[in-house]
Formats: structure tokens, sequence, C-alpha cells
């Protein structure tokens, strides 16, 4: 594998189910991302890690919870969400934050929430 | 507050024209900016990218233009191809904080 892996690529799931999405890099980056893209609305940042450490956290509800063991992996765990979070979740990596240079983008996870 | 901004949603362009994609900004902090190409199904893919001490960068058939008076970039695409079409993402950073915001996004379709 190379790049960034995100499984899985899609996902429906209920109200009440919990469930994870996994993140993959294989860059040797030390910061990763958890993005979410609406439709016709920006890529909206939802969380930051660097060196395992989270660096930001975008006022995002307590209903996802991410999680990052190394940093090599992160996962976003979810838990009674809401039919509005249906969207496509994007990882991503940079070699560190603030270096400014450009982050890999995995292929994403198209969530529906019923 | 939007702090980046893609006011066109889609543009439509024959093969062979040039395809300019546009891209405004508020936050005077921002001093690198990308943009990024998106096919469905797929994850944002890197294209080009311009730093606040440039005012043009090109790559091939691709043209970045910065005006940081007007705090506004483009995308130049000459010439357009049909495999150009998808969506283009304007991402805006600062190296004094890292992290990458973006655009709405910008649909492109280039017609054979």
């Amino acid at each position: 594998e190379t790049g960034v892996t995100q499984t899985p690529r899609h996902l429906v799931m209920g109200m009440t189910n919990k469930k994870s999405l996994k993140c993959e890099q294989h860059l040797g980056h030390n910061a990763m991302y958890w993005y979410k893209q609406s439709a016709k609305k920006p890529l909206e940042l939802m969380f930051v890690y660097n060196f395992k450490e989270q660096t930001e956290n975008n006022s995002v509800p307590s209903r996802f919870s991410p999680e990052c063991p190394n940093s090599s992996h992160l996962f976003l765990h979810l838990h009674t969400l809401q039919p509005e979070d249906s969207a496509l979740y994007l990882c991503a990596s940079s070699q560190d934050v603030g270096s400014g240079g450009e982050q890999f983008f995995g292929p994403g996870t198209r969530l529906t929430v019923l | 507050d939007q702090q980046v901004k893609q006011n066109s949603p889609s543009l439509s362009v024959q093969e062979g024209r040039i395809s300019i994609l546009n891209c405004d900004y508020t936050n005077s902090m921002f001093d690198y900016f990308l943009w990024y190409k998106k096919y469905p199904a797929e994850g944002p893919t890197f294209l080009i990218s311009i730093s606040s001490i440039k005012d043009k960068n090109e790559d091939g058939r691709f043209t970045v233009f910065l005006n940081k008076s007007a705090k506004h970039l483009s995308l130049h695409i000459v010439p357009s191809q049909p495999g150009d079409s998808a969506v283009y993402f304007c991402g805006a950073g600062g190296t004094s904080y890292g992290k990458l915001t973006f655009g709405q996004g910008t649909i492109l379709t280039v017609h054979p």
C-alpha cells in the first residue's frame, strides 16, 4: 500500500450505531488530519494530530471521537450520529503541521446516517 | 466566517481553450496557497502551489497567479483537456499555524 488509505470506503449506519473510520498513511509523515466534505460546502477541518498529539479540535461535536495511536494511524469513532452528519470524511497527512507543505489525502469514506 | 471563497460553483469550457478558476481570501496571515483537484470517488490530489513571495508559479499547462493586494488567486489551465474535468479546491495556509483552509470547490467541465 502506498499513500493514504481509508477504510471502509462506504458506510451506512443508523443513529444508534457505533462505528469507526480508519486511516493509514505510508508516507512517513508526522501530521494527520480529519476533514468533512458536505455537498457544496468547503472542506471542513475537524481534527489535527501532530506527532500523535491532538493539536486542533475545530469545535467538532463529541459524537465524533478521534484516536491517533501512532503517527501512521488515525481513527474516527462515531456514536449516535445525526442524518446531517452524512458526508464524505477525508483523512490527510503532511510532513508536519506548519511546514507549509502539501497535504496528501486518502480516498475518503462516504458516510450515510439513516 | 468563510476565509477562502470560490464564488463560481461551476465552469464549463471547450477543449483546447483556457480555463480560469478563481479564489478569494480574507486572512492576510495566509502565506501559501494550493490548488487541489478531485475526481468523483477519490480524495483530492495536489496540483500546484504558490507562496506569498511570488506572484506566479507555472507547471506545464497549469499556472497559478497571486494578487496579494486584492487577496485573490487564480488557476489557469491551458489548453484545457476533457481529463481536466473535476472539482478544483483552493486552499490557503499560514506557516505560523500550518493548517489549510479550503474553499467550496469549483466543478470544471471540459467539453470535447
